[in-house]
């Protein structure tokens, strides 16, 4: 067990919809990150917080917006979805910077868009 | 643009075989990490290499960072079953961590 919790652990929706992934950062941890698993494109990184503040993006949609919440939960809303966005959707979390990059994972949202 | 190589992308050997994977980059990180997955499950952590030409042991996995800081490997000794997984190696640098594509490892008894 990592510490990290991400809910929901499994959500199936239709295209167009919009759907919420919850994650709550080990205890201590002021850094979450999330990342894009699919079979073609690997661990894509997403966006990273700080401290309730954005600290980097990636690879994220414009239809994708996350944050971080004075308790240092996070959520990824995801918006007009689209088949393609069918995917592992990982949280991790890390106690500073992402410098050391050693982070703790959650064990996913796995989002299925029919 | 960062990207990480990872080679093999696929490795299937018996049990008690040696093997090595490895990640390369053509830029520079601050440190890389090494992670394995199991299906169904997040990356678990399993080593962070921070100087160039460091050697870290972990029972029979030994991971090596290259000299430049833009490549590793992960040397695996008498594969076991249990070892079987995707493996990631990840880079660090000051405001986020990339990960290569993985190499997924079956190991066969």
């Amino acid at each position: 067990d990592s510490g990290v919790t991400q809910t929901p652990k499994h959500l199936i929706t239709a295209t167009g919809q919009r759907v919420t992934l919850r994650c709550s950062p080990r205890s201590g941890d002021l850094s979450v990150y999330w990342y894009q698993q699919s079979l073609d494109q690997g661990l894509q990184f997403l966006i990273q917080y700080y401290n309730g503040e954005e600290r980097a993006k990636g690879n994220i949609l414009e239809r994708f917006s996350a944050q971080q919440f004075p308790d240092l939960h996070s959520e990824l809303n995801l918006s007009s979805l689209e088949l393609g966005d069918s995917a592992l959707y990982f949280c991790a979390s890390s106690v500073g910077s992402a410098h050391t990059g050693e982070l703790f994972f959650g064990e996913g949202s796995r989002l299925t868009v029919l | 643009t960062q990207l990480l190589e990872q080679s093999p992308q696929f490795l299937s050997i018996q049990e008690g075989e040696n093997l090595t994977v490895y990640c390369n980059s053509s830029s520079v990180f601050s440190s890389l990490q090494w992670y394995r997955q199991e299906p169904g499950e997040g990356p678990v952590l399993l080593v962070t290499v921070v100087t160039g030409g460091e050697v870290k042991k972990l029972k029979r996995l030994t991971f090596q960072f290259g000299d430049a800081r833009k490549d590793s490997s992960l040397h695996i000794t008498a594969a076991q079953p249990g070892d079987t997984g995707l493996y990631l190696c990840a880079g660090a640098s000051y405001d986020k961590v990339i990960f290569g594509p993985g190499t997924s490892l079956s190991v066969i008894p």
